[in-house]
């Protein structure tokens, strides 16, 4: 059964730092893995989606990596803004099946 | 706009009250997906459907009953609902192609509190 955890669970942190969300999954059969936003009481925002045969995706000050192999990706987040508070969540996909991790909730303070 | 529109927002409901959330997709997709998200757990796969036929039905408990009449649109009709049913509804779209698993559109939810 896959399982995908989220690490940290939570972070807080000064405007203008570098980031890095951790995101591990136990079943390497994936078709692809997403990450998405989602801002308190809100639906999800995709932002970037890997591919199983990619190893990274950009997009603006946003970078995701994935292993498949070991079951890893991490998304990099480059001089984090306040507007970048959320809770980001990193799904695997089995063909239509999306599974979740439990997210991390990012505090960016002025 | 994500492309995908779930009415209404916001729902209160008692016990043995019987309402439908909806969920209307504009990009043309074939599949369609309820999530439900409680606090402090995962999201949590419920219903797929596939052109319009349901693919999945994740354990869902049957107050809970999925109805997808045509691939743009889908219902969840609820009755007799419990406390612990309270949570964020999302529905999602994606254009499936056998062997490939294809970007996740969610809309924004409907927010449900069961007295």
């Amino acid at each position: 059964k896959q399982e995908v955890t989220q690490i940290p669970a939570a972070l807080s942190v000064p405007e203008g730092e570098n980031l890095v969300l951790n995101c591990s999954f136990t079943d390497s059969a994936i078709y692809n893995l997403q990450w998405f936003r989602q801002d308190p009481g809100k639906g999800l925002t995709s932002l970037l989606l890997i591919q199983s045969s990619q190893r990274e995706q950009t997009s603006g000050r946003l970078n995701a990596s994935l292993d498949k192999s070991s079951g890893r990706s991490t998304l990099y987040i480059a001089a984090s803004q306040p507007g970048d508070s959320a809770t980001y969540l990193c799904a695997v996909s089995a063909f239509n099946k999306l599974i979740f991790g439990a997210g991390t909730r990012l505090a960016v303070h002025p | 706009e994500t492309g995908v529109t779930q009415t209404p927002r916001h729902l209160v409901m008692g016990m043995t009250n019987k309402k439908s959330l909806k969920c209307e997709q504009h990009l043309g997709h074939n599949a369609m997906y309820w999530y439900k998200q409680s606090a402090k757990k995962p999201l949590e796969l419920m219903f797929v459907y596939n052109f319009k036929e349901q693919t999945e039905n994740n354990s869902v408990p049957s107050r809970f009953s999925p109805e997808c009449p045509n691939s743009s649109h889908l219902f969840l009709h609820l009755h007799t609902l419990q406390p612990e049913d309270s949570a964020l509804y999302l529905c999602a779209s994606s254009q499936d192609r056998p062997g490939t698993g294809m970007e996740k559109y969610f809309g924004a939810g409907t927010r449900l509190s069961v007295l």
